[in-house]
């Protein structure tokens, strides 16, 4: 089974600065993915950046970049450059990577607030 | 906007009534998810369908069944409905190329009183 840990209920940042939103993952397949989603007040899923297991590289999407660390088991989601409107749910989220994917399994969600 | 639809938006129905709420993916996209959002139970798939196929289950109860349609749109039924089924349903599709990035639609967003 796989699992997602988020530890942060909440986080507060300035606007303009950057944030570390923490994911810790469980997973016995060798091969999965690591996903990040914004969930705003609206309610819609708004999918932010993915991360294979064997990319040997942190993906990056624009102002959001995904710090991995396979050896620590985990996927923590950095925002630069914080800005009113990234204040939202932000979920993490892991699939069985290769041919096998299939479902998401979601982690509870920090809510982040952007404070001006 | 992702390019996943689902309608309706809001629904408000009594408790042992039955609902389907309507999923259409992204064009070109086979895979269709259905999930459910809740304050106890956070975000839970539910099931995931392959053009036209079951793929998975997940924690979907005997009264939910769910369907795709050879023009690919999906159908969630939910029947018996208690005051617990209440929830943020959310469908997503994925794209053929790069199955792993599933795609949100809006969600149905359901009352049940």
């Amino acid at each position: 089974a796989q699992k997602i840990t988020q530890t942060q209920p909440g986080m507060f940042v300035q606007e303009k600065e950057a944030v570390t939103l923490d994911c810790t993952y469980d997973t016995s397949d060798p091969s999965y993915g690591l996903f990040w989603y914004k969930q705003p007040s609206s309610g819609e899923m708004i999918f932010l950046i993915y991360q294979g297991s064997y990319d040997q590289q942190n993906a990056t999407e624009g102002r959001y970049s995904l710090n991995f660390q396979k050896a620590r088991k985990s996927a923590n989601l950095v925002i630069s450059a914080s800005q009113l409107g990234d204040s939202a749910m932000y979920f993490c989220a892991i699939s069985r990577g290769g041919t096998s994917y299939g479902k998401l399994t979601f982690g509870q969600g920090t809510i982040l607030t952007v404070h001006p | 906007d992702s390019g996943v639809t689902q309608t309706p938006k809001h629904l408000i129905t009594a408790t042992g009534q039955r609902v389907t709420l309507r999923c259409s993916p992204r064009s070109g996209d086979l895979s269709v998810y259905w999930y459910q959002q809740s304050l106890d139970q956070g975000l839970q798939f539910l099931i995931h369908y392959y053009n036209g196929e079951e793929r998975a289950k997940g924690n979907i109860l005997e009264r939910f069944s769910a369907q795709q349609f050879p023009d690919l749109h999906s159908e969630l039924n939910l029947s018996s409905l208690e005051l617990g089924d209440s929830a943020l349903y959310f469908c997503a599709s994925s794209p053929p190329d790069f199955p792993g990035t599933q795609y949100f639609g809006p969600g149905t967003r359901l009352l049940v009183l």
